[in-house]
């Protein structure tokens, strides 16, 4: 079945520092691929998406490219802050199904 | 711009109870979805609804039903309440054919 492999947290990391947490993911077609972002206390907000292959999504300073050849959509910024503490969650969606399919979510602190 | 909501946010409930979530979703979107989340754990998809018919099915146990009426709403009915529904559930909505679910800030149930 389909499944998104996220990488374990916490991760914690001082302000302005680089940012990468990973996903791959397993799908039998060519699924679109999202990352949602939790702040504590609330629900999920979409940060960005990618619908085909070497897609990139962005938003607020947050980038990932759609790789087919490595099945993966790894999360970057280039200089987080304090805000961007919070859970973040790879997903993807098959065509032809509703679901959203999550990874397990990378809870990430930045300390100022 | 108007959200997803979700009352009530929280509910407490004892075991064997029954429960009723509901969920309005954004004006004009015509299908939305229900998704578990336990503590520390990824949302689990559990239904979702197209035009007021079921349109997509996941783990959702059998206690548990749902529907969407004429105004788009829907409520999440849950009977015979255990220890381990206690989660946060959302929903979610959509226009049909666009490819992206706007969350809702959850119910958190407690079953004591």
């Amino acid at each position: 079945g389909n499944s998104v492999t996220q990488m374990e947290g916490p991760v914690t990391l001082s302000e302005e520092a680089f940012l990468t947490i990973n996903c791959t993911y397993t799908a039998t077609g060519y699924p679109s691929l999202f990352w949602y972002v939790q702040y504590p206390g609330e629900g999920l907000q979409l940060l960005l998406k990618a619908t085909k292959a070497d897609d990139k999504g962005s938003n607020k300073g947050f980038e990932a490219t759609y790789r087919k050849e490595t099945t993966s959509f790894h999360l970057e910024k280039g200089s987080v802050q304090v805000s961007d503490s919070a859970v973040y969650f790879c997903a993807l969606r098959e065509g032809g199904s509703e679901k959203l399919v999550f990874g397990k979510g990378t809870k990430l602190t930045v300390n100022p | 711009a108007a959200g997803v909501i979700q009352s009530p946010r929280h509910l407490i409930k004892e075991k064997r109870e029954t429960a009723t979530l509901k969920c309005y979703p954004i004006p004009r979107h015509d299908t939305v979805y229900w998704y578990q989340q336990g503590p520390g754990q990824d949302p689990q998809f559990l239904i979702s609804f197209y035009e007021k018919m079921q349109s997509d099915k996941g783990s959702i146990p059998d206690r548990f039903s749902a529907q969407q009426f004429s105004d788009y709403h829907s409520e999440l009915n849950m009977s015979s309440l255990e220890l381990g529904d206690s989660a946060l559930y959302f929903c979610a909505s959509s226009l049909g054919g666009e490819n992206i679910q706007y969350f809702g800030a959850g119910t958190r149930l407690s079953v004591l």
